[in-house]
């Protein structure tokens, strides 16, 4: 069984501020990690997908990194919006293509306005 | 391109009562997943289909639970009898090849 860690569970921050949060997986056995963002009533949406140590991606004010060595991935938001309030999800793609993902219990993110 | 598609999107019954919940993956996705996602925790896998074969039905309770793919495309997952402790939401996601997922909006089951 693979143990995902994601801190913090819950984060409020105002607008305009910028935030991060962390996810951690055992290092051994990685093939991909992938990061969703789930509003309320909405489908999970898939936002990165990391498969390199070193890689880093962005999506508008979004960004991630992802250190497979050490088994963590950072996700960033700049400027945080209220239509950013969501959870954020990380899953590890363990093994080889076609195994299951395995969530982590997600960071919940409140920007006030 | 439509996405996922799940209903009912919520259902409410009394336990020991049957229930049943349906998705159609996005058109092309040969693999879907059923998720349980129990309230302040991760989505968990609860069975993957390649195809119509069930190749990962490892952590489905098949006591009570149970779950089809006919023709490879549509699927039904159903809970008989339901128990309190059922009550969650059940994601559905397809995806091409086993890489990226899609999420359906999921069916948010309260058990009385």
């Amino acid at each position: 069984i693979l143990n995902v860690e994601q801190s913090p569970q819950s984060l409020h921050v105002q607008e305009g501020d910028s935030t991060n949060f962390t996810c951690s997986f055992p290092s051994s056995n990685f093939y991909a990690l992938h990061w969703y963002r789930w509003e309320t009533a909405k489908s999970p949406e898939a936002l990165f997908v990391m498969t390199l140590n070193g890689d880093e991606k962005k999506k508008g004010r979004i960004s991630a990194t992802l250190n497979t060595k050490e088994g963590y991935s950072y996700l960033y938001i700049k400027g945080s919006q209220p239509e950013d309030s969501a959870t954020y999800l990380c899953a590890l793609h363990g093994g080889t293509s076609g195994s299951r993902l395995t969530f982590g219990e997600g960071t919940q993110l409140t920007v006030n306005p | 391109e439509a996405g996922v598609v799940q209903s009912p999107r919520y259902k409410i019954i009394e336990k020991k009562q049957p229930v049943a919940f349906w998705c159609n993956p996005i058109s092309g996705h040969n693999t879907l997943y059923w998720y349980l996602q129990n309230l302040g925790q991760g989505p968990e896998l609860l069975i993957r289909y390649e195809n119509e074969e069930a190749v990962d039905d490892s952590q489905l309770p098949k006591d009570r639970f149970s779950a089809e793919r006919l023709k490879g495309v549509d699927s039904t997952l159903k809970i008989q009898p339901a128990e309190l402790g059922d009550s969650a939401v059940y994601l559905c996601a397809s995806s091409f090849t086993g890489e990226t997922q899609y999420f359906g909006p999921g069916t948010r089951l309260l058990v009385l």
